[in-house]
């Protein structure tokens, strides 16, 4: 089992659209999660922290579910610049930063 | 300020040649990575510093891999002799790790360095 696994889509969405993204990470005793933001043929940006009692930035919202082992992504009122690949990153095994293999949003006007 | 500076931004060379990749990290950070992006394996860790030393190397795929890290402000990824399926895009990663941390912090990454071994 891949230590980060997340669904690498795309997901094709119409403008304004609400659209969601899963990650699930196996190790359970990981304390840091993240989400990442890649734009084609460019570097991993970070998009934002997820924090145990999960966080909201404008239009991006990130969840934590421990029970479950799993992160999620919602971006509400998606807009034709959100078109990237999203990484989920999780605190692995030795303690290092394991990027799940991304996400690919496609919004679509 | 400045990010982390990578060069060169695009590497062409044949196989068998050596390579050498180089990183700035962004001032008074202490921890520094190295990654490797291809379509088929996603984003790997090759290697990291803390402090400019090396803490580990397990994602270094065999001995024709090495990095070094003279000081706080410079590293190299060296590939000698280069082959083919080593061309991707190599990525370089600096972050401040409190208390010695390391890979717990954000990372802020370089531009990267797209390889190609003919």
């Amino acid at each position: 089992r891949k230590e980060v696994e997340q669904d690498p889509g795309p997901f094709n969405v119409p403008e304004g659209a609400t659209v969601a993204f899963n990650c699930t990470y196996s190790n359970s005793a990981s304390q840091s999660f993240f989400w990442y933001r890649q734009d084609c043929r460019k570097e991993p940006k970070l998009l934002m922290s997820v924090y145990s009692s999960g966080n909201e930035d404008g239009r991006f919202t990130a969840q934590l579910n421990r029970a479950s082992q799993y992160i999620s992504l919602l971006i509400r009122d998606s807009k034709l610049s959100d078109s990237a690949t999203y990484l989920c990153v999780v605190i692995g095994y030795g303690n290092k930063l394991v990027f799940g293999a991304g996400t690919i949003l496609r919004v679509k006007s | 300020d400045a990010g982390v500076i990578q060069s060169p931004r695009h590497e062409v060379t044949e196989m068998g040649q050596e390579v050498t990749l180089r990183c700035k990290p962004i001032s008074g950070h202490n921890s520094l990575f190295w990654y490797r992006q291809t379509m088929m394996r996603g984003l790997e860790l090759l290697i990291y510093f803390n402090n400019n030393v090396p803490i580990d190397d397990s994602g270094m795929p065999e001995d024709r891999f090495s990095a070094k890290m003279p000081n706080a402000s410079f590293s190299t990824l060296k590939i000698q002799p280069s082959e083919p399926r080593d061309s991707a895009v190599y990525f370089c990663a600096s972050s401040f790790a409190q208390g010695g941390g390391g890979t717990t912090n954000i990372q802020y990454f370089g531009a990267g360095t797209r390889l190609s071994v003919l």
